[in-house]
């Protein structure tokens, strides 16, 4: 195993446009989370997952924001009609039960022009 | 809310000379574990070292130690013989161990390693 894959690695769309990330996260891993980053900020969490449930969603999730993880494997999250502040880094993250610590993918970085 | 402050936007340090990054930390909990996390430039974040709270011995690893001050809320991160690629941002995160998984980061630390 590779560890936490994400895809696109970049992305640039024109506001208005819907975007779409998709993460892999490592096999036996329960627990899948998506954080956001800006420049010169630490990652914000988005949410988290534990198997298919989605059981924590950050403020920062606005309604335009949606994620899924449909068989408890791989998570998609959507960004409906981007504005200019949606351009970050979205990062995914996953952990097996009971561990704190999170492995991280290498990000996809949105550009909303 | 739990909240993470690195108050050291840069640091700066020679090759084989030591540095320590400090991170502060807000909460009400007693039952909580705490993180540093290394991000390479282009590069995903990895961890490099995590301290439970009820442990009031220091973590350890490698050329890597904490200072956890439990009373103070605080978690700083000493680098002993600094290596060219430990250059990086390093964050500081807190989590809970009772209620959500989700780590609070700090805003991160940008290391200089200088020849």
């Amino acid at each position: 195993d590779t560890g936490v894959s994400q895809d696109p690695r970049h992305k640039i769309t024109k506001r208005g446009q819907n975007v779409t990330f998709r993460c892999d996260p490592i096999s036996e891993h329960n627990r899948l989370y998506w954080y956001r980053q800006t420049l010169g900020q630490g990652p914000e969490f988005l949410t988290y997952f534990q198997n298919e449930a989605q059981l924590e969603k950050s403020r920062l999730l606005s309604d335009r924001f949606s994620a899924e993880r449909p068989k408890g494997s791989f998570s998609t999250l959507e960004i409906q009609r981007t504005e200019q502040g949606d351009s970050a880094m979205y990062l995914c993250a996953s952990n097996p039960l009971n561990t704190g610590e999170l492995f991280f993918g290498e990000g996809s970085r949105l550009t909303v022009l | 809310a739990q909240t993470v402050t690195q108050s050291q936007p840069e640091m700066s340090v020679q090759e084989a000379e030591t540095v320590t990054l400090s991170c502060t930390y807000d909460t009400s909990e007693s039952d909580y574990y705490l993180f540093w996390y290394k991000q390479p430039p282009s590069r995903q974040m990895i961890l490099v070292i995590r301290q439970e709270a009820y442990k009031q011995q220091n973590a350890t690893e490698n050329r890597f130690s904490v200072n956890f001050q439990k009373a103070a809320k605080s978690f700083s991160l000493k680098i002993s013989d600094s290596q060219l690629g430990d250059a990086a941002m390093y964050f500081c995160a807190y989590r809970n161990s009772n209620s959500g998984y989700a780590l609070n980061f700090g805003k991160g630390t940008s290391l200089l390693v200088t020849p």
